[in-house]
């Protein structure tokens, strides 16, 4: 079975402060995924990566960035914290070739 | 930029009824995968379908996928508290990306026993 682990479940940051959320497979996935859930929006892309080192843009990367420097690992950085992105953060990871993604359990976090 | 619309957004039903929710794509899709999200979980792959007009069942739950490539519906038979979470469509453009999905806005199933 496809393991997709997420530092936290739940996280309380201050606006203003440097976040990091870190997302790690043990499959050997090529690709991982960040998104946001919010109610009502649905899942939206934040980043994602398809090899290490690389990234590109989903349809919401502003405030956010992102770091791959191992192929299992994903981090996903809020530089400065604001209370916009309170929300629940999902990691997913998706081999080569094949469509199907394998979700994380998820960080929720609320910005003060 | 491409849209993935789901219908309803909520549905509360009692136990035993059916269910049905549709995603829409405002362009054609290359294939649609379905997921479930139970409450406090994480979306869990379901089904992907990938011909025009194709139809998958698993057990009580039916999967169509429309002649045009631009909706789907996820049908549930008798409905059971089991069957509780959101449920979200997810599709790729057809001339996108081939590890990028687009998730619709999810369906929100309650089911009172």
């Amino acid at each position: 079975d496809v393991k997709v682990t997420q530092s936290s479940r739940y996280l309380v940051k201050r606006t203003g402060e440097k976040v990091f959320l870190e997302c790690v497979q043990d499959m050997d996935h090529e690709n991982m995924f960040w998104y946001r859930q919010d109610p009502g929006l649905g899942l939206r892309l934040i980043y994602f990566s398809y090899d290490v080192k690389m990234k590109e843009k989903g349809d919401i990367p502003e405030g956010y960035s992102v770091s791959r420097e191992k192929k299992e690992r994903f981090s996903l950085i809020l530089e400065s914290a604001s209370t916009n992105q309170t929300s629940m953060y999902l990691c997913a990871s998706q081999t080569s070739g094949r469509e199907t993604q394998y979700f994380g359990p998820g960080t929720r976090l609320l910005v003060l | 930029g491409q849209q993935v619309m789901q219908i309803p957004q909520y549905q509360h039903v009692q136990e035993g009824e059916d269910f049905t929710t549709y995603c829409n794509s405002s362009t054609t899709l290359s294939n649609i995968q379905w997921y479930k999200q139970r409450p406090g979980g994480h979306p869990v792959f379901l089904i992907q379908l990938v011909k025009s007009g194709e139809v998958k069942k698993q057990k009580r739950l039916t999967f169509q996928f429309g002649e045009a490539k631009k909706n789907s519906s996820l049908h549930i038979t008798a409905t059971q508290t089991t069957d509780v979470g959101t449920y979200f469509c997810a599709g790729r453009n057809r001339s996108g990306a081939t590890n990028k999905l687009i998730f619709g806005t999810g369906t929100l199933l309650a089911v009172q026993p």
